[in-house]
Parts: structure tokens; C-alpha cells; sequence
């Protein structure tokens, strides 16, 4: 079955500390990952895609890495924001699937605390 | 113009009620979707359009009727509404040859 599941739940931090949420997947045969970070309320919005062939990638404060042959993902954050607060949903595409289906984690919800 | 834009941002109806929601986005997408998302819970997939055709209904009620009028718009008719149906509806395009999936911000809807 395929499914992806994220860990932490919930994470509370401190401003301008670092942190790292993770994320498993059972996705087979698989094509991409993406993050998304979701504000409460509003759509999400994809920080980095990563493909099988790609271990780390980048965007400003962000860095995903992937290791596709033990089938996780993680996501750091560096130098927290206040700003940072919102939901970060892992997203992963199979590989031949019909267009559009993409399985989504349940999100791990950061709050960034003064 | 890299954006999908939905429309409105928040819409209060009664069971009775029809209602329309609307999404528009000119990125050249020939893909669309809309889904349900719930309080603390992951979007679900209701709809795909793919060159204006429907290619995917997750056996979603026939309460929620979707159009694409042409490539740039997808409307999502309301009709007959249960309060459970309140959430967040939100609207995605892709390319059709990828499937990076853009999201607009969503439409809250509340049905009493």
C-alpha cells in the first residue's frame, strides 16, 4: 500500500533555532518527492522536489535530503522564523501513476516561538 | 503570471443554497484539480481535468459538480450542501508533462 508517513506530529522551537522533520514513504515505484509548507487557511507551497537521482537540495533556509533506497526524507530548517510557523506537508508522486495522484503525508505542524 | 487564484475566499451557505466556486489560473496548465481539505488532515483529491476533460472523480458526491468552461478556468458547483462538507477547498494546475502541482489559496467553506 502505498503510503507516507512524517514524524514529528507537532514540533515547538525556539526563534533562530535549527530543526529537522522526517519523512518515510512506501511509494513504489517512485518518481519524486516534493515539500510543501502550508499556512493555516491557505494553499501549500512546494519548497524543494527532489528525483532519484538527487540527495539534497536547497531553497534559502531549507535543505532536503533524499535517500531513495531506504525510502526517506527529511527536511531542515536553519535559523528558524517566526515566519516558519505552518504545517510541512511531504508529498510523493509514484512513477507511472495517473496523472494527479499524488500521496500526501498527514504534515508536521512547527510552531516558532519568540 | 506563475499563480492560481481562486475565488471566494470564504463562502457561507445554507443546505439549500447553490453555490459556485471559482479557480483561474494562466500558467498554460492543461491539468486542474480541486480537493477537500479537513482541519489537521492532508488534501483529498476530488477532481482532475486534463485538456478540459474530466480524467479522475474520487467518487465524490453528486452534490459537488465541477466544469472547466476552457484551459484557464475550473468552477466547482454546490448544490445541497451537508455540514460536513465545510473545509477547505483548494484548486491545483500542472503541466501536463509534469506533475508538479501549483495549489491557489483555497476557498473555506462553511455550510450550516
Amino acid at each position: 500500500k502505498n503510503q507516507v508517513e512524517q514524524s514529528p506530529q507537532s514540533l515547538i522551537i525556539l526563534e533562530g533555532k535549527n530543526c529537522t522533520l522526517q519523512c518515510n514513504y512506501t511509494v513504489s515505484p517512485f518518481s519524486n518527492l516534493r515539500w510543501y509548507k502550508q499556512d493555516t487557511g491557505r494553499g501549500p507551497v512546494s519548497l524543494t522536489i527532489m528525483t532519484f537521482s538527487e540527495n539534497t537540495k536547497s531553497n534559502g533556509r531549507y535543505t532536503a535530503t533524499l535517500d531513495a533506497d531506504t525510502k526517506q526524507s527529511s527536511l531542515h530548517i536553519t535559523a528558524s522564523q517566526l515566519s516558519d510557523s505552518a504545517s510541512y506537508i511531504c508529498v510523493v508522486s509514484g512513477r507511472g501513476s495517473t496523472l494527479g495522484r499524488l500521496y500526501f503525508g498527514r504534515g508536521t505542524q512547527l510552531t516558532v516561538w519568540p | 503570471d506563475t499563480e492560481v487564484t481562486q475565488t471566494p475566499k470564504h463562502l457561507v451557505m445554507g443546505m439549500t443554497n447553490k453555490k459556485s466556486l471559482k479557480c483561474e489560473q494562466h500558467m498554460g496548465h492543461r491539468a486542474m484539480y480541486w480537493y477537500k481539505q479537513k482541519a489537521k488532515k492532508p488534501p483529498e483529491l476530488m477532481f482532475v481535468y486534463s485538456y478540459e476533460k474530466l480524467s479522475i472523480n474520487e467518487s465524490v458526491p453528486s452534490r459537488f459538480s465541477p466544469e472547466c468552461p476552457n484551459s484557464s478556468l475550473l468552477n466547482l458547483h454546490l448544490h445541497a450542501l451537508q455540514p460536513e462538507d465545510s473545509a477547505l477547498y483548494l484548486c491545483a494546475s500542472s503541466h501536463p508533462l509534469t506533475d508538479t502541482q501549483y495549489f491557489g489559496p483555497g476557498t473555506r467553506l462553511t455550510v450550516l
